[in-house]
């Protein structure tokens, strides 16, 4: 599986937009990259995920890089509830055998200060 | 809709016991996975089944099993527990055709 790079810590303070690196520096071109959290005490939540163009939906946004070898979640405006675990994660395209598999790294702890 | 629910919450068990746990997925979804979270190793892929089929395996040793049901609901099986399986479980389940899992709260395992 291609491997990902996070910042092992970040902080930020509340209502500040926060963006959270990450390198996937050997990216395959059929890899999705996909952004989950965990919150203290709960499974994994879905944050976004995209393979070429930045993204947008209610939570936040991804932005790609043109080759492809790093991507940075943004959160537009932090707020406390978004402290939690961000981890940044390839997945192989539909049809690929290892495509039901989420091969998560140590991720990104991400403190907001009121 | 209902989430993925996971029981037991919570679970003490015995040094070479057997253990069970369940996942429910969210209705629909007919892939299941589970993984496994400690301090030390952090979240891991144990296996992921797909109509009753395992679909795909991590690299953990033959005590640790699963399957599936026909409603999709799945089990998965750890024999003669060792201390360091102490750990929080995970289920997800992911639509038809999506890429999007959504995960359950877990089931807490100590091995005491």
């Amino acid at each position: 599986d291609a491997k990902t790079t996070q910042p092992n810590s970040m902080e930020s303070n509340e209502e500040e937009p926060v963006h959270l690196p990450c390198n996937h520096s050997t990216i395959s071109g059929t890899d999705y990259i996909h952004w989950y959290r965990q919150l203290p005490s709960q499974g994994p939540e879905y944050v976004i995920h995209g393979l070429t163009s930045n993204v947008n939906n209610r939570m936040a946004s991804l932005a790609i890089a043109e080759d492809r070898k790093s991507s940075t979640l943004i959160l537009h405006r932090a707020t406390l509830r978004d402290a939690a675990v961000y981890y940044c994660i390839l997945r192989a395209n539909a049809g690929g055998t290892s495509y039901g598999k989420l091969t998560f790294g140590q991720g990104t702890i991400l403190t907001v200060h009121p | 809709k209902a989430g993925v629910t996971q029981t037991p919450r919570y679970l003490i068990k015995t040094r070479g016991q057997q253990v069970t746990l369940s996942c429910s997925p969210i209705s629909g979804h007919r892939s299941v996975s589970w993984y496994q979270q400690t301090p030390g190793q952090g979240l891991q892929f144990l296996f992921e089944y797909f109509s009753e089929t395992q679909r795909n395996k991590g690299n953990f040793p033959g005590r640790f099993s699963g399957r599936q049901f026909s409603n999709s609901r799945s089990e998965m099986n750890v024999s003669t527990l060792e201390l360091g399986d102490s750990a929080l479980y995970l289920c997800a389940s992911r639509p038809p055709g999506r890429s999007k899992a959504f995960f359950g709260q877990g089931t807490r395992l100590t091995v005491v």
